[in-house]
């Protein structure tokens, strides 16, 4: 089975600080995706690497960056962390870009 | 404009009941994927439909694809408590090379 692993279930941070998410997967997935959810939002997305070192936008990837230096391992990071950032964060792969998505069990973040 | 019109967006059922959940779109999808999220989890993949018209079974859970790939369904015979998530269906257009297009979901409630 595909695991996708998040490295916090929960996150208090407060606003101004630098923030990483980081994510791990076993499959050996080329392409990994950073999700934001919000009620009445529905799923998000901010950003997606094809490939190591390769990054690409998302629809909203306003106040946030990733890496990708290694193939099973993708990083969100707020460079400053706001209110509005406040959210559930998910992270996924996939064998290819339009296929399946293996979802992490999610980092719930709370920015005071 | 959303691609992948999901309703009803709340469902409340009293256990032993029979639902079916909807997943419409405008475009054409080569494939359209079910998922099923439970509270503060990431979510799960259900099944993945791939032909028009075809037929998927998972125990009582029945997921169709329409016959012009435009459209989906998921019917669940006498729901549980255990059903109770947030069901989101996704999918790539087809001669897409982009991402996968999330639904905003049906929010399931199975009272016992």
């Amino acid at each position: 089975d595909v695991k996708v692993t998040q490295s916090s279930r929960y996150l208090v941070k407060r606003t101004g600080e630098k923030v990483f998410l980081e994510c791990v997967q076993d499959m050996d997935h080329e392409n990994m995706f950073w999700y934001r959810q919000d009620p009445g939002l529905g799923l998000r997305l901010i950003y997606f690497s094809y490939d190591v070192k390769m990054k690409e936008k998302g629809d909203i990837p306003e106040g946030y960056s990733v890496s990708r230096e290694k193939k099973e391992r993708f990083s969100l990071i707020l460079e400053s962390a706001s209110t509005n950032q406040t959210s559930m964060y998910l992270c996924a792969s996939s064998l290819t870009m339009n296929t399946e998505a293996f979802f992490g069990q999610g980092t719930r973040l709370t920015v005071v | 404009t959303q691609l992948l019109e999901q309703s009803p967006q709340f469902l409340s059922i009293q256990e032993g009941e029979n639902l079916t959940v909807y997943c419409n779109s405008s475009s054409v999808f080569s494939s359209l994927q079910w998922y099923r999220q439970e509270p503060g989890e990431g979510p799960v993949l259900l099944v993945t439909v791939v032909t028009g018209g075809e037929v998927k079974k998972l125990k009582r859970l029945t997921f169709q694809f329409g016959d012009a790939r435009k459209d989906s369904s998921l019917h669940i015979t006498a729901a549980q408590p255990g059903d109770t998530g947030l069901y989101l269906c996704a999918g790539s257009v087809i001669g897409s090379q982009g991402n996968l297009i999330f639904g905003k979901g049906t929010k399931l409630s199975v009272k016992p």
